[in-house]
């Protein structure tokens, strides 16, 4: 069974720039999740999807951060205009249901380095 | 809001040495309990998970862990580590199936 895809793996931009990751969640799960990681930190949920509606954004950063979810199964995360704070991974996963047993598969993530 | 605290940041150990990770948890309502390893250059992956029935749960690669309502607690335990075993180790309850994750402890495990 394929894992979670993203890319790039790796992304380096000045302060300011945008920038856009991509994930593709296992075949079949519902629910998608995008995770932010800052070193040193465990991963903080930005927003959860299931199938191609928003569940949660709560703590996403809706002032320079947004994401979408079409069709119900790829999803892009942008940031626009990018700060120096924003320097972390940047985590997908996804699980089958939504429920709070559900296992949630994660991907490589995206190194993000905002200079 | 729920929160996660993770005791050790970083714990060095040989090998066959014994292992405890600490995790307590602030919500004490129904809780499911995970507890996810990321080894070096690779995704997090799930080690175990508890949501209902028998408190010890047994997981991957020889870990087990502990779910102790009155306090709060899920700590993960191996009893004898190895070399391979070093890695982060993540605590996380899910609240509403949005995953909350303690700060991690880092293994590392000398040969």
């Amino acid at each position: 069974e394929a894992g979670v895809a993203q890319s790039p793996r790796y992304k380096i931009i000045e302060k300011r720039q945008s920038v856009a990751f991509w994930c593709n969640p296992i075949s079949g799960h519902a629910t998608l999740y995008w995770y932010q990681q800052i070193l040193g930190q465990g991963p903080k949920l930005l927003i959860q999807f299931q199938n191609n509606g928003v569940v949660d954004d709560s703590q996403l950063p809706k002032d320079r951060f947004s994401a979408e979810r079409l069709k119900g199964v790829d999803s892009t995360l942008k940031i626009q205009p990018a700060k120096l704070e924003d320097s972390a991974v940047y985590l997908c996963a996804s699980s089958f249901g939504a429920g709070g047993a559900d296992t949630q598969y994660f991907g490589p993530g995206t190194r993000l380095t905002v200079l | 809001a729920q929160s996660v605290s993770q005791h050790n940041h970083h714990v060095i150990l040989s090998e066959a040495a014994s292992l405890e990770l600490g995790c307590n948890y602030s919500y004490g309502g129904t809780v499911n309990l995970f507890w996810y390893v990321q080894y070096p250059g690779q995704h997090l992956q799930l080690l175990l998970k508890y949501f209902s029935g028998d408190p010890l749960v047994k997981g991957i690669k020889g870990f087990e862990a502990e779910f102790i309502k009155s306090k709060f607690s899920f700590n993960l335990r191996k009893p004898s580590v190895q070399w391979s075993d070093t890695a982060e180790y993540f605590c996380a309850v899910n609240q509403g199936g949005k995953l909350i994750f303690g700060q991690g402890t880092e293994l590392s495990v000398k040969p």
